[in-house]
């Protein structure tokens, strides 16, 4: 089955700094990988989702890159605020989702 | 986005007793849910694909008998916790794939946290 790695687990960034938060997979027919938001006790948001026919996706301040070829895809967020403080995950999908370990990620003001 | 609906939102129960978790698509047919589940300050980790009509498949390590799933429509999704132990307390969230081909993505519903006592 498909096996997902997250880097790092934890990320502290000051406000208006860059957060990068990396995903590797192992299943080559994965062709659909999200990005969730999750906050203390409430469900997963979607945040930005990319498919495999796409090199990058850009939404606001929040952008991913993938790289088909070496399995890897990573979340970028750009002029960060305490609001962005959250888990992240990220998830490889053909049919089922399969989840990365999550990012706790701390936006200091 | 879709809108997904769980219920209930948190139960405690006594060991020994079954707990049954509803989920519900409100704005949209789901013929396939799936069933998660969550530890504090882990990941969603894949139970079951619970699938409008049919036996649902239940991930490796995950006890059919004891998680029982039932999809009978295509908006409703049911998780039966049986004879529930402590070490079954967690958070358990679904989600409800929506769309097609390249618009497919899941919504998750709010979670129900259970506490088994």
């Amino acid at each position: 089955g498909e096996n997902v790695e997250q880097h790092p687990s934890t990320l502290s960034v000051q406000e208006g700094d860059s957060a990068v938060i990396k995903c590797t997979y192992s299943d080559s027919a994965s062709n659909y990988f999200p990005w969730y938001k999750q906050e203390l006790g409430k469900r997963p948001q979607l945040i930005i989702d990319i498919r495999s026919n796409v090199g990058e996706k850009k939404d606001q301040r929040i952008a991913v890159t993938l790289n088909k070829t070496a399995k890897h895809f990573s979340l970028h967020i750009t002029e960060t605020q305490p609001e962005d403080s959250a888990v992240y995950f990220c998830a490889a999908s053909q049919s089922q989702f399969y989840f990365g370990t999550g990012t706790s990620l701390t936006v200091i003001p | 986005g879709a809108v997904v609906s769980q219920h209930p939102s948190w139960v405690i129960c006594k060991s020994g007793t079954s707990v049954k978790i509803e989920c519900r698509s409100l704005d949209f047919q789901a013929t396939t849910m799936f069933w998660y589940r969550q530890f504090p300050k882990q990941s969603l980790m894949l139970m079951a694909t619970s699938n409008e009509g049919s036996k649902a498949t239940y991930e490796q390590g995950v006890e059919k008998d004891k998680f029982l799933i039932n999809h009978a429509s295509l908006t409703l999704s049911t998780l039966t916790v049986t004879s529930a132990h402590p070490e079954d307390s967690s958070f358990y969230i679904c989600s409800a794939r929506d769309g097609k081909g390249s618009r497919e993505t899941q919504y998750f519903g709010p979670g129900t946290r259970l506490l088994v006592l």
